[in-house]
């Protein structure tokens, strides 16, 4: 399964915009992004996932680059109800498992 | 409403007892699965079931145990031969084996004393 490299921690001010960054360099050409976010002590959600094309949805975008080694999850508004952990991963449909990284802690700040 | 149920929501244990966690969902999804989480890290996968009357193990079985005899019922026996039991346990379903998009229940607390 390809491997998935995000920050550790980020902060945003709440009403800005949060750009989660996550870089996928091996990811195969079948293979999915998936972004999931886990608030504390819940299980985890799932926010959106695209294969090569930009998404958006109700709750979020997904900005895949154009070789694909690389996406953004971007919060429009942050809401101090965004703090979470944002896991990126990486899915091969053939495999049907998904790995989990240890994930980006946000923080949204008044 | 439709769903994953996790329970018991927290559970304590002496060492060396087995403890079962029970998993339904009345999603009606083909594939279930079980992660282990321990704090400040990432999840990881214990057991997987494509179909009902199948499973798999994932990338830390040991230890561990599960069935799927009924296509709602997934549940996670925790053994004794398990070194290092206390943790945050996530149940999780997708509607069929291949579809990436998991459905998480609120988890499963074991505390071994």
């Amino acid at each position: 399964d390809a491997k998935t490299t995000q920050p550790p921690s980020m902060d945003c001010a709440e009403g800005r915009a949060a750009n989660l960054p996550c870089n996928h360099s091996t990811i195969s050409g079948n293979e999915y992004v998936y972004w999931y976010r886990q608030i504390h002590s819940q299980g985890p959600q799932y926010i959106i996932h695209g294969l090569k094309n930009n998404e958006t949805n109700e709750m979020a975008s997904l900005i895949i680059t154009e070789d694909r080694k690389s996406s953004t999850l971007i919060l429009p508004h942050a809401t101090l109800r965004d703090t979470a952990v944002y896991y990126c991963i990486v899915y091969n449909t053939n495999a049907g498992k998904s790995t989990f990284g240890d994930g980006t802690t946000l923080t949204v700040k008044p | 409403d439709g769903g994953i149920t996790q329970s018991p929501k927290y559970l304590f244990r002496k060492e060396g007892q087995n403890v079962t966690l029970s998993c339904e969902q009345n999603l009606n999804h083909d594939a279930m699965y079980w992660y282990r989480q321990d704090p400040g890290q990432g999840l990881r996968l214990i057991y997987y079931s494509q179909i009902v009357n199948d499973f798999q193990k994932g990338d830390i079985a040991e230890g561990y145990s599960v069935s799927r005899e009924k296509k709602e019922s997934f549940p996670l026996t925790v053994t004794s031969a398990q070194k290092n039991p206390t943790a945050f346990y996530l149940c999780a379903s997708t509607q069929r084996w291949g579809s990436g998009e998991l459905f998480f229940g609120e988890g499963s607390r074991l505390t071994v004393l």
